[in-house]
């Protein structure tokens, strides 16, 4: 069965410092997203992302954050100046849109450690 | 604010016995429940989907949804201690608005 792939499955980084996590959503999916989970808590949505633009972002997702998708697979989530509190789990994921309803499917995720 | 609610548990059941986990939404324009099973340390796997009011059966999973009480449920006939785990009840508006909610999850314990 077709899977969204992440790597790195673990990112350690030093506060200040840029990182950037990568994900390649299923191959004829359309609709792409970020979440995040800090640990304990529950899963959150930071972006959703169509047709090579934003569709929506949640309050979470400030200047410090971007996405991208720079060619026909990869699609990435860079945190330009990281902090402490960015620390959690970063679950990428799809749905193929062409019917509504369907349900997003979910990447393994990164483990985002901030030092 | 668009809330989903669940008991946090622990729900321990016993092997063998139907586990019921319950989740309330709060934004009537919901139109779309999900269940997703999250092992500790790991993403969260898509158990069923729901759409319409009434019951919907996928083996063992039965989810059940009211609209006009916000309410869904997931029941595990014949449970398993491989079903231990952290069950997310997760909801969208699916408009414009096509990001998933979800709640803080119901920890399953099943005891052997």
């Amino acid at each position: 069965e077709p899977e969204v792939t992440q790597t790195p499955s673990h990112q350690v980084t030093q506060m200040g410092q840029e990182v950037i996590l990568r994900c390649v959503p299923i191959s004829n999916h359309l609709y792409f997203y970020w979440y995040r989970q800090i640990l304990g808590q529950k899963v959150e949505f930071l972006v959703s992302f169509y047709n090579n633009e934003i569709s929506e972002k949640s309050e979470i997702f400030d200047d410090q954050f971007s996405v991208e998708r720079p060619d026909g697979s990869n699609f990435t989530l860079k945190i330009r100046s990281t902090k402490l509190e960015d620390s959690a789990m970063y679950f990428c994921a799809s749905r193929q849109g062409a019917i509504i309803n369907q349900p997003q499917h979910f990447g393994d995720g990164t483990r985002l450690s901030i030092l | 604010q668009k809330e989903v609610e669940q008991n946090s548990g622990p729900l321990s059941v016993p092997e063998g016995a139907i586990a019921s986990l319950n989740c309330t939404y709060s934004d009537r324009g919901s139109q779309s429940f999900f269940w997703y099973r999250q092992y500790s340390g790991k993403s969260p796997e898509l158990i069923m989907s729901i759409y319409s009011n009434g019951d919907k059966e996928d083996g063992r999973f039965t989810a059940q949804l009211n609209k006009a009480s916000q309410y869904v449920s997931l029941l595990i006939r014949d449970s398993q201690p491989s079903d231990s785990a952290t069950y997310l009840c997760a909801v969208n508006l699916m408009n414009r608005d096509d990001k998933i909610i979800f709640g803080k999850g119901t920890r399953l314990h099943i005891l052997p």
